[in-house]
């Protein structure tokens, strides 16, 4: 069946830069899309950017130059990569299937020295 | 970037009660293409968000069929036809029309 998840580290320091991986299965990501999604605690949800599923990525420009998605179709993963963590990049990273169908449990992910 | 107002915020309800939520767009969500892409999703507490309506009113398979959708342009609307314990938690509509994409403040369902 069709699966995400979410993976990296719970805790990174203010400047740094943020590494997560979504390890999909049970399609293909040439055929479909993936979201990350944001979500800071108690509150809505933020739209990061999006893999299409022909390798072309695009981004919500609120996060200007600092947000880099990429894939490895081979692994069935697709990569985020934010830089210059601040306090107010806490919060619960998701991965979802194109048109938000299927998501991952959820990555919380601190920023704090 | 497009605006989803949801209202109204928290709703309170009991176990068979019939509600509707509202998601009011800045502009409208009819893509070139002819299709709306308006999704409704609903998170349980501690949960990641799951599909329940997608192009505005096509029901996710395995939904309850209490749930529906209706609207177009700028306006949409979810109704639960007899809301069950199952069914609280926080809706969300989102949009993937036009880039950013957005979603709603969310609303709460309560029991009452």
């Amino acid at each position: 069946q069709v699966q995400l998840k979410e993976s990296g580290p719970g805790l990174v320091q203010p400047s740094q830069t943020l590494s997560l991986t979504c390890t999909v299965s049970g399609f293909s990501l040439t055929s479909y899309s993936v979201h990350w999604v944001r979500q800071h605690s108690g509150k809505s949800l933020e739209w990061m950017g999006r893999m299409w599923s022909d390798g072309d990525t695009s981004y919500n420009s609120a996060f200007t130059s600092r947000l880099s998605i990429s894939r490895d179709t081979s692994k069935s993963q697709v990569f985020l990569k934010m830089n210059s963590l601040q306090t107010e990049d806490t919060g619960t990273y998701y991965c979802a299937r194109t048109g938000f169908a299927y998501w991952g449990q959820g990555t919380l992910v601190t920023v704090s020295s | 970037d497009v605006v989803l107002t949801q209202t109204p915020p928290t709703l309170s309800a009991t176990i068979g009660q019939s509600v509707s939520i509202s998601c009011r767009s800045s502009q409208s969500l009819l893509h070139s293409n002819g299709n709306t892409y308006l999704n409704w999703l609903l998170q349980r507490p501690g949960q990641p968000p799951q599909l329940l309506i997608y192009l505005v009113s096509r029901l996710e398979s395995g939904v309850p069929n209490r749930f529906s959708g209706s609207g177009s342009g700028t306006d949409f609307t979810l109704k639960i036809s007899g809301v069950e314990a199952e069914d609280l938690g926080v809706y969300y509509c989102v949009q993937s029309t036009h880039a950013p994409y957005t979603f709603g403040a969310g609303t709460k369902l309560e029991l009452k």
